[in-house]
């Protein structure tokens, strides 16, 4: 079945460093793709997402590219602030059939000043 | 526009009880789902529902259970609880439609089980 493989956490930088949360895939056909952010006490939202093959989503600073040879959708900032502490899932819908989405087991991301 | 409201968001039961869980929809979304997310599982799909109907599962056991009102609000229950129900609940909805969904989920914030 599909999986989505993320690193583990937590993630600890200091303010302005660069961040790269790294995520593979396994899925058939071509999943979208998308990284949800949860900040304490809240539930998921949707940071971006990119439907097709070298697709690259964007939002608030956060950067990721659909790389469909490396099964990837890594994560990246180039300056992250203190602000930007929280969860962050990488997940998949199937590009077909069954709507069940996949999620990762989350990476805690932890911005000191 | 209002976003997903999830009733209750706390609350504590012991072991044997029901619970029920609310969850409202953005307007004009008719796809919800539901997940659970403990720190040892992870987010895990329950079931989604369309225009009333189960469209997907996901691998619970019987006790867990939904359903999805005509307009488009969404109910879960767990029956016979167990230690290991605590958990967030979480209920999402999106525009998908009828033949399912590759579009972004929006999130509410959740209901916490708490199993004594």
């Amino acid at each position: 079945g599909d999986s989505v493989t993320q690193m583990e956490g937590p993630v600890t930088l200091s303010e302005e460093a660069f961040l790269t949360i790294n995520c593979t895939y396994t899925a058939t056909g071509y999943p979208s793709l998308f990284w949800y952010v949860q900040y304490p006490g809240e539930g998921l939202q949707l940071l971006l997402k990119a439907t097709k093959a070298d697709d690259k989503g964007s939002n608030k600073g956060f950067e990721a590219t659909y790389r469909k040879e490396t099964t990837s959708f890594h994560l990246e900032k180039g300056s992250v602030q203190v602000s930007d502490s929280a969860v962050y899932f990488c997940a998949l819908t199937p590009s077909g059939g069954s709507y069940i989405p996949t999620f990762g087991r989350g990476t805690s991301l932890i911005v000191h000043p | 526009k209002a976003g997903v409201t999830q009733t209750p968001r706390y609350l504590i039961k012991t072991r044997g009880q029901q619970v029920t869980l609310s969850c409202s929809p953005i307007s004009g979304h008719r796809s919800v789902s539901w997940y659970q997310q403990t720190p040892g599982q992870g987010l895990q799909f329950l079931f989604e529902y369309f225009s009333e109907t189960q469209r997907n599962k996901g691998n619970f056991p019987g006790r867990f259970s939904g359903r999805q009102f005509s307009n488009s609000r969404s109910e879960m229950n767990v029956s016979t609880l167990e230690l290991g129900d605590s958990a967030l609940y979480l209920c999402a909805s999106s525009r998908a439609g009828t033949g399912g969904s590759t579009g972004e989920l929006f999130f509410g914030e959740g209901s916490r089980l708490t199993v004594l």
